[in-house]
């Protein structure tokens, strides 16, 4: 079945730097990999999502990276605010329609 | 985007009893949800997934008879676990995908806090 790896596991940048989060599937076959962030306690929330077809989609201060032939895709957040301290999850839809999640990132924002 | 409702969010139950969990499309009927559980710091593992009609289907290693699944309709599906033991202890999230988004983009319940005592 599907398997998706994250990296890293936790995250610390300083405030108004950038953030890299990295994530590798291995089902050929996945066509969709959106990212979530989840507050403590609470459900995730879609904050951005990229499907095949497209190698790179950008929404203000977030964007996302999909290279299909090496089966890793990205999520890069610029000018980091203490509000995107958060747990962080990339997740793929396998073939089967399921979506499997990665590990997670913790990311802190440093004053 | 579309409103999945996940009741209870909390719930204390005592040792041997079960708890039922419900999940619950608002604005869009779902085929089917998912259900996952998520330890502390740790990622969504999927148990489950629930089919509107049919039985569920679960994940390698989750036990359909202890986590029983119900999608009698299609705004509505549910979680009991029966015979509940501390190491159930977890939180339940359910998810379900809208159709209006061509049926990828999954939408969260708020979540199931789950204390056996």
């Amino acid at each position: 079945g599907e398997n998706v790896e994250q990296h890293p596991s936790t995250l610390s940048v300083q405030e108004g730097d950038s953030a890299v989060i990295k994530c590798t599937y291995s089902d050929s076959a996945s066509n969709y990999f959106p990212w979530y962030k989840q507050e403590l306690g609470k459900r995730p929330q879609l904050i951005i999502d990229i499907r095949s077809n497209v190698g790179e989609k950008k929404d203000q201060r977030i964007a996302v990276t999909l290279n299909k032939t090496a089966k890793h895709f990205s999520l890069h957040i610029t000018e980091t605010q203490p509000e995107d301290s958060a747990v962080y999850f990339c997740a793929a839809l396998n073939r089967d329609d399921k979506i499997i999640f990665g590990k997670g990132t913790r990311l802190h924002i440093l004053p | 985007g579309a409103v999945v409702s996940q009741h209870p969010s909390r719930v204390i139950c005592k040792s041997g009893t079960s708890v039922k969990i419900e999940c619950r499309s608002l604005d869009f009927q779902a085929t089917t949800m998912f259900w996952y559980r998520q330890f502390p710091k740790q990622s969504l593992m999927l148990m489950a997934t629930s089919n509107e009609g049919s039985k569920a289907t679960y994940e390698q290693g989750v036990e359909k008879d202890k986590f029983l699944i119900n999608h009698a309709s299609l705004t509505l599906s549910t979680l009991t676990v029966t015979s509940a033991h501390p190491e159930d202890s977890s939180f339940y999230i359910c998810s379900a995908s809208s159709p209006g988004n061509g049926g990828t983009e999954a939408f969260f319940g708020q979540g199931t806090r789950l204390t056996v005592v």
